[in-house]
């Protein structure tokens, strides 16, 4: 889920162990869902997109669903290892006029123990 | 290839002072975009770029805060008359034209007004 202010929530998981981190978004317009992952002292990284009118998509090792009737989205990382440990983000892109604007989510932190 | 470059990596001014960001996006990227993270928080969208043109800057916090993007390439933002709550990590991604749900970031720069 998401949260305000600096109490992030946060995933602890063991290494190879599966993840699922989730995400509440706001606007049922937006066009696109996507997930960052943030390294300490680094930007964002790209992980996966997924389009309103789909409701899952497969990358390498990650799977992101999407459920538009409780404006859910969830990204499921398999074989979690410690290089995943960052800040996970979820965005939305509502197209059209606001093409060029992600609405950012407040963050997950992941910690995956050897 | 390279990435979305970002200078200085650091910047710590007094309030009240100019301050002057720079973002060099991916090469053949025509989208740029700049957000602001505070400590602990998500990404708060600023104002994107289409090539030269800046069609949305809904996000700019206050008339102290502009931008400008030359030859469709090298991007600065600058805040006039910093204050302390502009202190944040200011991000700058970058897309291909279509394609403004897969952002690439730069590693940003971190501003500290004292």
């Amino acid at each position: 889920g998401e949260s305000v202010g600096l109490h992030l929530p946060t995933l602890s998981v063991q290494e190879g162990d599966n993840s699922i981190i989730n995400c509440a978004y706001s606007n049922s317009a937006s066009d696109y869902f996507i997930w960052y992952k943030q390294e300490s002292g680094k930007g964002p990284q790209f992980i996966i997109d997924i389009r309103s009118n789909m409701d899952k998509r497969q990358g390498q090792r990650v799977t992101v669903l999407l459920n538009k009737t409780v404006k859910h989205l969830s990204l499921q990382i398999a074989a979690t290892q410690p290089g995943d440990s960052a800040v996970y983000f979820c965005a939305e892109n509502a197209g059209g006029t606001s093409y060029g604007k992600l609405t950012f989510g407040q963050g997950t932190i992941l910690t995956v123990h050897p | 290839g390279a990435g979305v470059s970002q200078s200085p990596s650091n910047k710590v001014t007094e309030k009240g002072k100019d301050v002057e960001l720079r973002c060099d996006p991916i090469s053949g990227h025509t989208a740029l975009y700049w957000y602001r993270q505070s400590l602990g928080q998500g990404l708060e969208f600023l104002i994107y770029f289409q090539g030269n043109s800046a069609p949305d800057k809904s996000g700019l916090p206050s008339d102290r805060f502009s931008a400008e993007r030359t030859g469709g390439s090298v991007s600065t933002l600058t805040i006039q008359r910093t204050q302390q709550e502009d202190s944040a990590v200011y991000l700058c991604a970058s897309s291909l034209r279509g394609r403004g749900y897969e952002q690439y970031f730069g590693p940003g720069t971190r501003l500290t007004v004292t």
